[in-house]
Order: C-alpha cells, then structure tokens, then sequence
C-alpha cells in the first residue's frame, strides 16, 4: 500500500520556470514532511521540511506548501536553474522510537533545460 | 569521516551467493535506518536501529535478510541465498535523535 503519492513523475520547466511537484498522503499520524533530492548515483539529501503546524515554509528558492485538511503538500522550485536537475521525492515519517522512519513517494524526475 | 559510508559502492552476486553490506554513520548519530531502493522507485524502509537495540525490522521483506549493529555504531546489512529481485541500491542512513537522517551513497547490488 502505497502511503505517499507523489505527482508527476517526470517534469521539464525552462530556466527561471516555477515547477511544482505535489504530494498526497493518507495516514493523519504522519507529523513530518521531507523533500529530498537525489542525483544519479547519490544518495538523497534533505532541501526543506515541514510539521503540519505550518502552512508554508520557505527556505532559499524551495518553498513548501502544506494543506492538513486535504492531506497534501507540494515543493516549489522558484527560478529553476539547470543544476536543480534531480530526482525528488517527498516524504512523510512516523514518530518512533525518538527517531523517525521515512515512508517516501515515487519521485519526479525534473529537467531545467537552459 | 565527514558523512554517512557504505561499502562496497557495487556489488555483483550470483544467485545464491550471501553478501554483507557495510555501513558507517556519522559519529555520534543515535539512530540508523536501512533502506532499499529499486530503479526509478523511492526508497523503501527495512529496519531500524537506536544505538546497538533493532527497534523495527518491519520492512525486511523475508528471513533471508538480516541487519546487526553490535556496538552501536556500524552496521551490517546480510543478505543470505540473493535472489534477483534483491537487486537495488541499499541506502544506510543516521541521524541523531529527531534531527535530519543524512544518507550515504548506497550499495548498488546486482544479483546475476
């Protein structure tokens, strides 16, 4: 059962373009929401994060935008330059332990041509 | 070292053959996770460790598959008799408590 769904798959925006990339869960026990970016033959790491307390979140040209209501939240990319180019996955996590496990969606694999 | 090491980077077996994944967390990172990643997928929860205590091993898809962290710090990920299906990137990452997880580079294992 997949727990976060992750839309598109694939996206290609010019330079300066704006690409969104949305996410949709299910389980309300979920308390926090990770973007990660992969490049090929890395492993991913954390741009920005989220708790359902906040609305928005911005850090540098990466915003996050969370609606509790209807269990989604999105990344925006603001001024894409070719070298946001990556895979990117959202994520949501289960409070465990003190430490937190990740469940994460499918990815999008974006393109910023020049 | 500065990050999160896993070793060897590729690994080849044959079907049958058991391997051992390594993994070397950030000094000082409480919690470990292991995760398994197929091609063009996200990654996959396997198990969980705080310090040397497994908490979750929910996500190890069969017996075969098995993880150690005996002293609390490095970490071991077996894989016993591999199958092709456990082909994938097996990616080991820490954190210290509810900070941010860091992942390593992962093991890229192909079963042939």
């Amino acid at each position: 059962q997949q727990q976060v769904k992750q839309s598109p798959q694939s996206l290609i925006v010019q330079k300066g373009g704006i690409p969104i990339i949305n996410c949709a869960y299910e389980n309300t026990a979920f308390d926090y929401f990770p973007w990660y970016q992969q490049f090929p033959g890395k492993g991913p790491a954390l741009l920005i994060a989220i708790r359902p307390d906040v609305s928005e979140k911005k850090e540098g040209r990466f915003t996050i935008s969370f609606n509790k209501s209807a269990k989604q939240f999105s990344l925006h990319i603001m001024d894409s330059q070719p070298g946001d180019s990556a895979t990117y996955f959202c994520a949501a996590s289960i409070p465990q332990g003190g430490s937190e496990k990740l469940v994460f969606g499918k990815g999008t694999k974006l393109t910023v041509n020049p | 070292g500065a990050g999160v090491s896993q070793s060897p980077r590729y690994k080849v077996a044959k079907r049958g053959q058991d391997v051992a994944l390594r993994c070397d967390p950030i000094s000082g990172h409480v919690s470990l996770f292991w995760y398994q990643q197929a091609l063009g997928q996200g990654p996959e929860f396997l198990t969980y460790f705080q310090n040397e205590a497994q908490l979750d091993k929910s996500g190890l898809p069969s017996d075969r598959f098995f993880a150690e962290r005996p002293e609390g710090s490095v970490s071991t990920l077996k894989i016993q008799r591999t199958q092709q299906e456990d082909s994938a990137v097996y990616l080991c990452a820490s954190s210290f408590m509810v900070t941010e997880a860091f992942f390593g580079q992962g093991t890229r294992l192909t079963v042939v």
